[in-house]
């Protein structure tokens, strides 16, 4: 049962274009959304995340939108680097206190120069 | 300087062996984390540890048993290997004042 759905294994972008990954959940008690951005061997790294009372959190050329109703999230990268060519995961959480992560399976982005 | 580093990263061994993986932070997090990625390329949680006590134990065949010595340290031992357990183990950290974790490197194990 996949609470975190990234229907997208993976995308290409050109350099210089936007790249947006999706996410969607089934479970409404998720109230924070993460994303993670992982290169090969090594660890995901914490990217961006939201909390469930706001639509939209930006940081440089990384924004995620929220859209609560739908149980939906994306990541917009723009301009797009040759350099963000990795792994992004969605993940959340739910509930305060709760130390349980639940992760999308990942959706690979390739931007090509 | 590694902030959470896992040893060995890479584990080649038989079916039936019992292996260790290792976990340290030096971040001062008093929460610590192993998840497992496996071949559909699912990050799922096994464990989490606070303040050395346990707080998740997802389902994981009892062939898994985490340990804790302090509060920078998670360890995981994994007993009459299986070739199912193939797969890359995470560790993790957080603060438990915040959402954000942490991740090592990974560590790759192979069942032959």
């Amino acid at each position: 049962d996949q609470q975190v759905k990234q229907n997208s294994p993976s995308l290409s972008v050109q350099e210089g274009r936007i790249s947006i990954l999706n996410c969607d959940y089934t479970n409404s008690m998720f109230d924070y959304f993460l994303w993670y951005k992982k290169y090969p061997a090594e660890g995901p790294t914490f990217l961006i995340s939201i909390s469930s009372i706001k639509d939209k959190n930006e940081d440089g050329r990384f924004t995620v939108f929220l859209n609560k109703s739908a149980k939906h999230l994306s990541l917009h990268i723009v301009p797009s680097q040759p350099g963000d060519s990795a792994v992004y995961f969605c993940a959340a959480y739910s509930g305060a206190g709760s130390y349980q992560l639940t992760f999308g399976k990942g959706t690979k982005l390739s931007v090509i120069p | 300087d590694t902030a959470v580093s896992q040893t060995p990263k890479y584990l080649v061994t038989q079916m039936g062996n019992d292996k260790s993986i290792k976990c340290e932070q030096n971040l001062g997090h008093d929460t610590m984390y192993w998840y497992k990625q496996d071949s559909k390329k699912f990050l799922k949680i096994m464990f989490s540890y606070n303040n050395k006590e346990l707080i998740i134990n997802e389902t994981v065949p009892n062939r898994f048993s985490p340990k804790s010595p302090d509060k920078a340290h998670l360890n995981l031992h994994i007993n009459s290997l299986e070739l199912g357990d193939s797969a890359v183990y995470f560790c993790a950290s957080s603060p438990s004042t915040s959402t954000i974790q942490y991740f090592g490197a990974g560590t790759r194990l192979s069942v032959l």
